[in-house]
This record gives structure tokens, sequence and C-alpha cells, in this order.
């Protein structure tokens, strides 16, 4: 299994900063997805990320709002810009199992909390 | 509005009985299916998948049943135990190359010594 590392674990933030969240995998891998957990609600993709090309985001999330990096193959950084308390969540990122892409294997997780 | 639905945010079951947990999904086009275990402060791990091709599968203490027919999957787990306390998560790929999941809410398990 990959082993998937996340920074910060958790951070506390004000209103109008950004905040970038660091992936880090033990492993090469094509695709890395960005997960959002909003208080009591599920997991909500935000977008997936690509090396070498510009990640792609799912309805509802912008670039600007979260700008993603993929700069090589075992790491990914997704920035949440010009925070409000609604972005208070816990942002996951993820990566697919080799060779079944049904099936993912998810960070620890970035708990923020936005004052 | 959503797509995969889990009615029962919490549920709590003796040690060493049966814990079932539900999922209902209102996509007909989803034709995977998967269960996520969640501990506190960890990412999801994945825990048992199914097809739409197929109507049960079973691993361990673990078995998921699908009924297309109803757009309603269940988890079974059994005999339960307190390590299976956690929060899981039913989720169904949307696409041919099952890498956009959606996910419903969870259910919190509380698995009573």
């Amino acid at each position: 299994s990959a082993v998937i590392s996340q920074k910060p674990s958790r951070d506390i933030c004000q209103r109008g900063t950004s905040l970038t969240i660091q992936c880090q995998v033990d492993s090469q891998v094509t695709m890395m997805f960005w997960y959002r957990q909003q208080p009591g609600q599920s997991l909500t993709l935000i977008a997936t990320a690509n090396q070498g090309s510009e990640a792609t985001y799912e309805s509802g999330f912008v670039i600007d709002k979260f700008p993603i990096s993929r700069p090589n193959l075992t790491f990914s950084t997704l920035t949440v810009s010009n925070m409000s308390p609604e972005d208070s969540s816990i942002y996951l990122c993820s990566v697919e199992r080799p060779g079944v892409s049904y099936e993912q294997y998810f960070g620890p997780g970035t708990r923020l909390t936005v004052t | 509005d959503q797509q995969v639905k889990q009615n029962s945010p919490s549920l709590s079951v003796q040690e060493g009985r049966i814990s079932i947990l539900n999922c209902d999904y209102t996509n007909s086009m989803f034709d995977y299916f998967l269960w996520y275990k969640k501990y506190p402060a960890e990412g999801p791990t994945f825990l048992i998948s199914i097809s739409s091709i197929k109507d049960k599968n079973e691993d361990g203490r673990f078995t998921v049943f699908l009924n297309k027919s109803a757009k309603h999957l269940s988890l079974h787990i059994v005999p339960s135990q307190p390590g299976d306390s956690a929060v899981y998560f039913c989720a169904a790929s949307r696409d041919n190359y099952g890498q956009n999941f959606v996910f419903g809410p969870g259910t919190r398990l509380s698995v009573l010594p």
C-alpha cells in the first residue's frame, strides 16, 4: 500500500489569508486527488492532479480559490486562498491503488479552522 | 442534492452481534461501490467493494450486498468487534474509470464490549 503524508496536520488561520497543504507519497503515482470534508458532511472531490498538466476541478471548485501544484510524481500541494470560515474543513489527498483504479489510499488529512 | 445517502448517522451494536450499515444512491449510472472505514485523525481506508454486476461480495467478516433495483447497498459486519468502531463511508463511482467517487456522509459505528 502507498504511504501518504500531509503537512500540516492541522492549522488555525485568519480569514483572508491563504494556506498551502502538502501531500507526499512514498511511490510514484500518476494521479493524485484532493478531497474536502466539511463538518458533518461527506468527502467531496475538489480536483484531480496529474503530473505535468493542469488540475481538473469538479463543479463548484475553481483554480483561483484552490490552486494545485503537481511538480513530480510523488508530491502535490493544494492552496486554500483568501480563506473564510466556510473553508474550515478536513482536506485530504489520495492516490489510486496501483492497478486498481477503483480503490484509493488516503492521507491522514489536514484539519483547517478559519477564524 | 445528495447522490449517495447514509441515513443513519450513528449505530451502536453489542460486541459479537451483527452490524448492518445501509447506503442508498440515486444515480442509476453508478457502477461500482465501495466502503471505507475512517478512524479519528486518520484518512479513510478501503474496506470492501462491489461491482454492479454482482449482488454480493464477501471478505472475511465483511459482506456487502447490492440491490440495484432498489438502489441500495448494505455492509454487514459479523461478528462485530470493538476495533470496528469507526465512521463508515459508502462511495459510488460515477464514471468508467472509477476515479471520481461520490461519498455518503458516513455512519459512526460504535461496538460496545
